[in-house]
């Protein structure tokens, strides 16, 4: 596609399910990044990935957080034993490089109920 | 570490007039960038605008501007000529140069252009 695609848009689980969000960055962008938006509040950075592998994983809240990027395109973002206040908008962006301008998909909306 | 503040929670503009949404950074680092994003209500995050540590001019995209005050750490945007379309959430954010493209956002504006 031409720009970021982000599946599910909205996501309704029960506490202490497991989900899975994924991002389909654009076409031949090395860089992907995952953001996490509580509402009201900016976007937070979580981890982000250089090909397959994550280059830095600092902003991931803890170890129920893991992320994935098996051939370098698809990311998975996986929230294991999820908690209501894992609820907000997850937000994905990719670039062509480490550098360059970022272009964000329109993100995933996961409630915890 | 890096802080980005965005002092004006929401603002309100007429349309077709000029508005200025404040931005001010904090970082010990002597290259960064600094960018606005728009994010409507439709929750995708719209870049807008650049701004590099070392740029000698303020950048400008269209009825975008950056006023850029290294001194105080500033990076306000000025929107021109208000538009029904501009309401939207607007966000602030500084990248630390040489440490991939990871950005620290502010915590927002909300632009409202009334008619």
């Amino acid at each position: 596609g031409a720009g970021v695609s982000q599946t599910p848009s909205n996501k309704v689980t029960e506490k202490g399910k497991y989900v899975e969000l994924r991002c389909d960055p654009i076409s031949g962008h090395t860089a992907l990044y995952w953001y996490r938006q509580s509402l009201g509040q900016g976007p937070e950075f979580l981890i982000y990935f250089q090909g397959t592998g994550a280059a830095d994983d600092s902003g991931l809240p803890n170890d129920r957080f893991f992320a994935v990027r098996p051939e370098g395109s698809v990311s998975t973002l996986k929230i294991q034993r999820t908690e209501r206040g894992d609820s907000a908008m997850y937000l994905c962006a990719s670039s062509k490089t480490g550098l360059g301008k970022l272009f964000f998909g329109s993100g995933t909306q996961l409630s915890v109920l | 570490a890096q802080k980005i503040t965005q002092t004006q929670p929401g603002m309100f503009v007429q349309e077709k007039e000029a508005v200025t949404l404040d931005c001010t950074y904090d970082t010990s680092d002597p290259s960064y960038g600094l960018f606005w994003y728009k994010q409507p209500s439709s929750g995708e995050m719209i870049f807008l605008i650049y701004q590099g540590s070392y740029d000698q001019q303020n950048a400008t995209e269209g009825r975008y501007s950056l006023n850029f005050q290294k001194a105080r750490k500033s990076a306000n945007l000025v929107i021109s000529a208000s538009q029904l379309g501009d309401s939207a959430m607007y966000f602030c954010a500084m990248r630390k140069d040489n440490a991939g493209n990871m950005l620290t956002f502010g915590g927002g504006t909300r632009l409202m252009v009334k008619p």
